[in-house]
Parts: C-alpha cells; structure tokens; sequence
C-alpha cells in the first residue's frame, strides 16, 4: 500500500519556539493532504486541508497565523507551530490520498509534540 | 449534528469470538464513502475496510466485514474471530463527495479490548 511518512516522530521544545513537521507522500503523488491533531483519548480533528501550489483550507477555530502550512511539492507538505505553548502539546498526524482510483487516505505514523 | 457517531466508547470481547462495532453517519449527499481504521497503542492509523455509498454488497476483508445498512444510515464494523492483537481503537470515518480533497469525518472511537 501507499507510504505516507513524517518526521519528526517526537519533539520536545520549550515555549515560544517554533516546530515544522514534516509529512512526506513516498510513493505516490498527493496534491492534496490533510494535518489532523488528536488528544489523548480523542478522535481525530481536521485542523487544515494542504493544497499543492496553493493555500491550505482551515478549519474553523483553528488559527492560519499559528499554524502554518505549506505545501511545497506534490510530495512534502509541512506544518509549523509557531511560538509553541503547552496548550499545542498533542499528537499531529498527517495524511493523503493517492489518487481518484483509490478511496482510502494513508496516515503518517504521527508525530508527539511536547511543549515544556 | 454530528456527521459520524459512534455509540461505544469501550468493548469487551472474549479471544475467537465475534464483535461489532456500532457507526451511524449522517449525510444528505448520494456519493460518500465510509471506512473504518485501527488505530493501536502506538498511534498509527490503520485502513481496514471500505464501503461506497452506491456498493450493493457488504464490504469484507479477511476476519472484518462491513454491515452496511443504507436506509438506517449506519456502517457496522464485524471483526471474526477477535485475537489478542485486536485490542486498539476503531474509529468510523465518513468522506462525502469522491474528490481527492474532500475531508474526512471521523467518529469519536471505540476502544475494543480482547481478554484472552
């Protein structure tokens, strides 16, 4: 199956710096991914949707100036908390979708944000 | 309301039995998608089953089925002969529409235990 990848998978950082995670399609192409956030014991919660060459698509509540996305290439795709506080602290995952011919997104394993 | 609900927070179920897991969606469009995902300790999001709105037979896939009763708008998830390994979360996720962009709506899980 399709391979969706991020980095980091753990990252401890102190208040008011700046994390980007990234999310990578291996192979496969997405113009199109998705950054979720989940608390312990949560669902998962659309935060963004990424569009290549344009763009993300946020949901409401969630702050563009906070978190950043950007979409460089059909395969990388990068969220950046910027000026973290304790508050940001969840679990980030990430996903795509390969093509019109198949249905299911793919996740990335996800990546633990600590914010101390 | 909600757009996917799933009524179980936890589950019990004995080794080499049987198990359902209720998912009731809510959505006015023709073409959607339903699908259910693992997701064990460790985080990751994993695809188990799909079912198309305009599929006439259940979905299976291996020891997982997919009870789809369109006309109660809801999406059973069936998992045969429950192993060990099957202790995770199981979350019910909806896509409306059959674009790549279109997002995903997750239900709030189930956390299925299997007691040996």
């Amino acid at each position: 199956g399709a391979v969706v990848s991020q980095h980091p998978s753990r990252v401890i950082c102190k208040s008011g710096t700046s994390v980007k995670i990234e999310c990578r399609s291996l192979d496969f192409q997405a113009t199109t991914m998705f950054w979720y956030r989940q608390f312990p014991k949560q669902s998962l919660m659309l935060m963004a949707t990424s569009n290549e060459g344009s763009k993300a698509t946020y949901e409401q509540g969630v702050e563009k100036d906070k978190f950043l996305i950007n979409h460089a290439s059909l395969t990388l795709s990068t969220l950046t908390v910027t000026s973290a506080h304790p508050e940001d602290s969840s679990f980030y995952i990430c996903s795509a979708k390969p093509g019109q011919g198949v249905h299911e997104q793919y996740f990335g394993p996800g990546t633990r944000l600590t914010v101390t | 309301a909600q757009k996917i609900t799933q009524t179980q927070p936890g589950m019990f179920v004995q080794e080499k039995e049987a198990v359902t897991l209720d998912c009731t969606y809510d959505t006015s469009d023709q073409s959607y998608g339903l699908f259910w995902y693992k997701q064990p300790s460790s985080g990751e999001m994993i695809f188990l089953i799909y079912q198309g709105s305009y599929d006439e037979q259940n979905a299976t896939e291996g020891r997982y089925s997919l009870n789809f009763q369109k006309a109660r708008k809801s999406a059973n998830l069936v998992i045969s002969a429950s192993q060990l390994g099957d202790s995770a979360m199981y979350f019910c996720a909806m896509r409306e529409g059959l674009y790549n962009f279109n997002k995903f709506y997750f239900g709030s899980g189930t956390k299925l235990n299997v007691k040996p």
